[in-house]
């Protein structure tokens, strides 16, 4: 059975480096994983997308181990604007219509 | 502002009606996805389309559902006798060919069935 899934929640202090987990067992081979930032009331951003090891764009870090069973997306440095729900994309099968979603990460980021 | 549009951003029904919803992606973007997300989930794939061909349909989709790309530009999804369990955020996004998974997401319509 195909499952996307994420810690519920996490919590951090601005300045701090958060790293957030996705496990996706099973997903297609050839197929990038994906993150994405929600804010309430509004559509997921795309943050950054990886195939294996490690990806850096100028927000965020993504590292995906060998076996591919799952990402961690790492933040530097939050921010309070941070604060967000944190999304993980995989595809299994390498069919469009096997895209999951994670259930979501809620970061919160204090002062 | 991603550049995707969504018409309108709220509407509450009542059950049995139909209701349509309409998306303008990107315009040099030939991929269009429409997904569903209620609360505290994530997004739910529902279709997807290449231009003017609709490939694929999420079990999700039942047949009161239908999604139309005419001119591969904009999109429109139909639901035909709205349940309360169509209540939900509706998203659509949009994608160039060659990267199918860095989509640029709409504000969503949010339905409401009472």
């Amino acid at each position: 059975l195909a499952k996307t899934t994420q810690p519920i929640s996490m919590d951090s202090y601005e300045g701090q480096e958060v790293n957030i987990t996705c496990s996706h067992n099973n997903i297609a081979t050839n197929d990038y994983i994906t993150w994405y930032q929600q804010f309430p009331s509004q559509g997921p951003r795309f943050i950054i997308q990886g195939y294996k090891t490690k990806v850096t764009n100028e927000v965020a870090s993504l590292f995906i181990p060998a076996d591919r069973k799952s990402s961690t997306l790492s933040l530097p440095r939050v921010s309070l604007s941070d604060t967000a729900v944190y999304y993980c994309l995989a595809v299994y099968g390498g069919a469009t219509n096997k895209l999951i979603f994670g259930t979501g990460t809620l970061l919160a980021v204090q002062p | 502002d991603t550049g995707v549009s969504q018409d309108p951003r709220h509407k509450i029904t009542k059950r049995g009606q139909n209701v349509t919803f309409r998306c303008d992606p990107i315009s040099e973007h030939n991929r269009l996805y429409w997904y569903r997300q209620t609360l505290g989930q994530g997004p739910e794939f529902l279709t997807y389309f290449q231009n003017e061909a609709q490939l694929e349909k999420s079990r999700l989709l039942s047949d009161r559902f239908s999604a139309e790309r005419p001119k591969g530009s904009f999109s429109t999804l139909e639901i035909q006798r709205t349940e309360q369990g169509d209540s939900a955020m509706y998203l659509c996004a949009s994608s160039l060919g060659g990267n199918p998974y860095e989509q640029y997401f709409g504000p969503g319509t949010r339905l409401t069935v009472t």
